[in-house]
């Protein structure tokens, strides 16, 4: 079965400054991979997703995210944080060949003036 | 406009009683979800369906229970049995079909027992 670990349960960064939220999984075959965004109280919204090809995949708001085959990683960084860019930050995966989406635990960003 | 309505936003439940979530889609999506979500745990997955007629358990299925009698409506009961009910709950859908592309989710369902 499918797994997915973010290794951070929470993140502060400066205004401004770069970001990188981490994200690993396991999957005996291949897979899906997606970061999501909450924002309090809300669902949860699609930054970006890797499907197949290009391994570096660029989202909503700045961000991008690289597929690592080899490391199992799905990172996702952004150049330049804003106080917008407060939320909780959502790593998942679906093995192909099936819906079941899993996610990670989310990792917290806190964006300090 | 399409997508995914969850309803009520705020839902109180006296304990011993069930309860049941709402969820309507109008995407057209063949697969849809329950998940609940607590603090520092992630989204867990509770009920999944691939198809009108048929759903699967997921992570943590016990104490809740589902229907899938349209393709456009998901509803979740949770049932007196669950025994830590208060959570806030999300629901999603995708295309499926395994050509698996994002789920897309409603606005949730924040349920406390009292």
């Amino acid at each position: 079965a499918q797994s997915v670990t973010q290794l951070d349960s929470q993140v502060p960064v400066f205004e401004e400054a770069p970001v990188e939220l981490r994200c690993n999984y396991s999957s005996s075959v291949s897979v899906y991979l997606f970061w999501y965004v909450q924002y309090p109280n809300q669902g949860l919204q699609l930054l970006l997703k890797y499907l197949s090809g290009s391994t570096l995949v660029k989202g909503i708001n700045g961000f991008e995210a690289e597929f690592n085959k080899s490391q199992t990683s799905f990172h996702l960084r952004k150049p330049s944080v804003h106080i917008s860019d407060t939320a909780e930050y959502f790593c998942a995966v679906a093995q192909r060949g099936d819906d079941k989406i899993i996610f990670g635990k989310g990792t917290r960003l806190h964006i300090l003036p | 406009d399409g997508g995914i309505t969850q309803s009520p936003k705020y839902l109180f439940r006296k304990e011993g009683q069930n309860v049941t979530l709402s969820c309507e889609q109008n995407l057209n999506h063949d697969a849809m979800y329950w998940y609940r979500q607590d603090p520092g745990q992630g989204l867990r997955l509770i009920y999944y369906s691939q198809i009108v007629n048929d759903f699967q358990k997921g992570d943590i299925a016990e104490g809740y229970s589902v229907s899938r009698e349209k393709k456009e409506s998901f509803p979740l009961t949770v049932t007196s049995a669950q025994k830590n009910p208060t959570a806030f709950y999300l629901c999603a859908s995708s295309i499926g079909e395994t050509t698996n592309t994002e789920a897309f989710f409603g606005q949730g369902t924040r349920l406390t027992v009292v």
